[in-house]
């Protein structure tokens, strides 16, 4: 089964650092790009980058670049969200998803609360 | 940009339900996708290139439209399809955008 596995909930504090993550199953994970997609409370969805599992080729969504990294260790089917310093602004649930043109399979989603 | 009518949809159970999504720019190779998003879960992919319908998609769930207008229908409502329904571009230019949403109530 083709799935995406993404990294369980976290609580963090103000300018603390964050790495989540999200892992493939059940496919070739350097054929596909992923991409991550924030969803903030009670909001629609917002993409924020995506990245070329295969040599780490990376795009970011203009309201998101400079703000987080996206990464990819392909050796173990991976690629992580990562924050150098959360504000409270950054509390959303986060998925991944996989796609050549459209989305066709989504992470479980991680839910960030910063407080 | 994406626009997406009505915010919120109210229907009974076997109504039909019409959500509409509109491009300020025309949408390359109608490269239009709609996803459904149930409560407190993942979206899920239910058409793409505007029409197609995803794997595993009920024949109740169309998707029609090209250029910059969007339609997804939804006939014989079921208690199930409660749900928010987004509308997405995914053509070459970046950055990828969607609608802000149409929320379906069933009453």
């Amino acid at each position: 089964e083709v799935q995406l596995v993404q990294s369980g909930a976290e609580v963090k504090k103000p300018g603390e650092s964050l790495r989540i993550s999200c892992q493939g199953f059940g496919y070739d994970y350097t054929n596909y790009w992923i991409s991550w997609v924030r969803q903030m409370p009670g909001k629609g969805l917002e993409w924020m980058g995506r990245i070329d599992p295969s040599d780490s080729y990376t795009n970011y969504g203009p309201s998101f670049r400079g703000h987080v990294s996206i990464s990819v260790d392909k050796s173990i089917n991976t690629a992580y969200l990562q924050w150098s310093s959360l504000k409270a602004s950054d509390t959303a649930i986060y998925y991944c998803t996989r796609h050549r043109t459209y989305m066709d399979v989504w992470g479980n989603g991680t839910t960030v609360t910063v407080s | 940009v994406l626009t997406q009518s009505p915010a919120t949809l109210s229907l009974s159970p076997g109504e039909r339900a019409t959500l509409s999504c509109r491009a300020s720019q025309s949408v390359s190779s109608d490269y239009l996708v709609w996803y459904q998003q149930r409560p407190g879960l993942a979206p899920r992919l239910l058409i793409y290139d505007a029409s197609t319908r995803a794997t595993g998609i009920p024949d109740r769930f169309s998707g029609s439209g090209s250029g910059t207008e969007f339609t997804l229908t939804i006939t014989r409502l079921e208690p199930e399809d409660a749900a928010l329904y987004h509308c997405q571009q995914y053509g070459s230019a970046l950055p990828f955008t969607f609608g802000p949403g149409t929320k379906v109530e069933i009453k």
